[in-house]
């Protein structure tokens, strides 16, 4: 089974400063992790993806991933935050071994940008 | 690019009636998924299909079926609605299945069940 573990529920953070989006996976297979982005009212939007290849992610809208295997984490970051970033960030696990399994996301981390 | 297309984007049904959501694949996409949200919570995996067969099936509810048809679009339908199936449906696609084939996300049909 897969879960994933979104450490903080909301975070606040200043506009041009960093942004932090911890999250952490149970996979019993070499797992695909990914983050999506949902902003008010609006549909899901893949920000990047790790399948296996290098362990430093990069996305789009300046937003990075590294995947840490030792400790099974896959943070989010983004070296200046931007009112636009504001939303909710999901954490997402695939354990797709060639079947077309459904993903496990994590509860949400609603990200708050202040002025 | 085209996206994926969910039909109706809201709907409006009362207790115990029926309704049908529509999914269009992005052109080529093989795979369809679709995924339910309730009201500030993360998405559920309900069901998915592949090449017009069921793949995975997760928390669906009995009273929901799915199918795809032929030219890869997605229907699933709901019966005797109860008041918790009020939610954001979304669908997903991709082309071909397994590791490193994202899914593409709709804008969601929005249910509400009165």
């Amino acid at each position: 089974a897969q879960s994933v573990t979104q450490l903080d529920s909301h975070v606040s953070v200043s506009e041009g400063t960093p942004v932090l989006l911890r999250c952490n996976y149970s996979s019993s297979y070499s797992p695909s992790l990914f983050w999506y982005v949902q902003h008010p009212n609006k549909g899901l939007q893949l920000l990047l993806k790790y399948t296996s290849a290098a362990t430093l992610v990069k996305g789009i809208n300046g937003f990075e991933a590294e995947f840490k295997k030792s400790e099974t984490s896959f943070h989010l970051t983004k070296p200046s935050a931007h009112m636009s970033d504001a939303a909710e960030y999901f954490c997402v696990v695939s354990d797709a071994e060639g079947g077309a399994d459904g993903l496990t996301f994590g509860k949400g981390t609603h990200l708050i940008i202040q002025p | 690019a085209a996206g994926v297309i969910q039909s109706p984007r809201h709907l409006i049904k009362e207790k115990r009636e029926t309704a049908t959501l529509k999914c269009y694949p992005i052109p080529r996409h093989d795979t369809v998924y679709w995924y339910q949200q309730g009201p500030g919570q993360d998405p559920q995996f309900l069901i998915s299909f592949y090449e017009k067969m069921q793949s995975d099936k997760g928390s669906i509810p009995d009273r929901f079926s799915a199918q795809q048809f032929s030219d890869y679009h997605s229907e699933l339908n709901m019966s005797s609605l109860e008041l918790g199936d009020s939610a954001l449906y979304f669908c997903a696609s991709s082309r071909g299945t397994g590791e490193g084939y994202e899914q593409y996300f709709g804008p969601g049909t929005r249910l509400t069940v009165t």
